[in-house]
């Protein structure tokens, strides 16, 4: 109930391409989704987020598609850039109780942008 | 600047040894966690802490002690009763009001030898 699966592992597409990172869910509970972005070597970076009331948003480059009844949730890099190369993380949190704040984690996508 | 310093970066220590890992931030944050990252298993949360002198089990706290004696300080012991120590750990705060919206330090990465 607590997974949040991601797909796919890894992506590779050319520089001005739209790589797209999928997520599903099974808790219904939860009601914040973001998505961190990840160097080699750092920790993982807040990018953008979503909550359900809303199907999309975006931020720059970067999109949230949110399909409540699928529990799905995507992200869109548009005129991807080689500085997108990068590890992405979808999550999901819940609210209230012990739940609030406490993050769960997909397995991470390895993107990676060519010239 | 404020954000959050962890320390060592990295670390090799002998099996059998137990190994502590610093984790100190000056954001004023209220919530503190430690995640583990293995590759192709995402984040997987150890312990977290939501105010001084409380904190919570996670998915995978066996084998791993913390302490929240200060706002600023949360501390994970890495103990010689987990059995794959080996891994890259990650500690992270939050301020009560923001849901999700976790700070992550560097990371600190560990190796058992």
């Amino acid at each position: 109930q607590q997974q949040v699966k991601q797909s796919p592992q890894s992506l590779i597409v050319q520089k001005g391409g739209i790589p797209i990172i999928n997520c599903a869910y099974e808790n219904t509970a939860f009601d914040y989704f973001p998505w961190y972005q990840q160097f080699p070597g750092k920790g993982p970076a807040l990018l953008i987020a979503i909550r359900p009331d809303v199907s999309e948003k975006k931020e720059g480059r970067f999109t949230i598609s949110f399909n409540k009844s699928a529990k799905q949730f995507s992200l869109h890099i548009m005129d991807s850039q080689p500085g997108d190369s990068a590890t992405y993380f979808c999550a999901a949190s819940g609210a209230g109780g012990t739940s609030y704040g406490k993050l769960t984690f997909g397995q991470g996508t390895i993107l990676t942008v060519h010239p | 600047d404020g954000g959050i310093t962890q320390s060592p970066k990295y670390l090799f220590r002998k099996e059998g040894q137990n190994v502590t890992l610093s984790c100190e931030q000056n954001l004023n944050h209220d919530a503190m966690y430690w995640y583990r990252q293995d590759p192709g298993q995402g984040l997987r949360l150890i312990y977290y802490s939501q105010i001084v002198n409380d904190f919570q089990k996670g998915d995978i706290a066996e084998g791993y002690s913390v302490s929240r004696e200060k706002k600023e300080s949360f501390p994970l012991t890495v103990t010689s009763a987990q059995k794959n120590p080996t891994a890259f750990y990650l500690c992270a705060s939050r301020l009560a009001s923001r849901t999700g919206e976790l700070f992550f330090g560097e990371g600190s990465r560990l190796t058992v030898l």
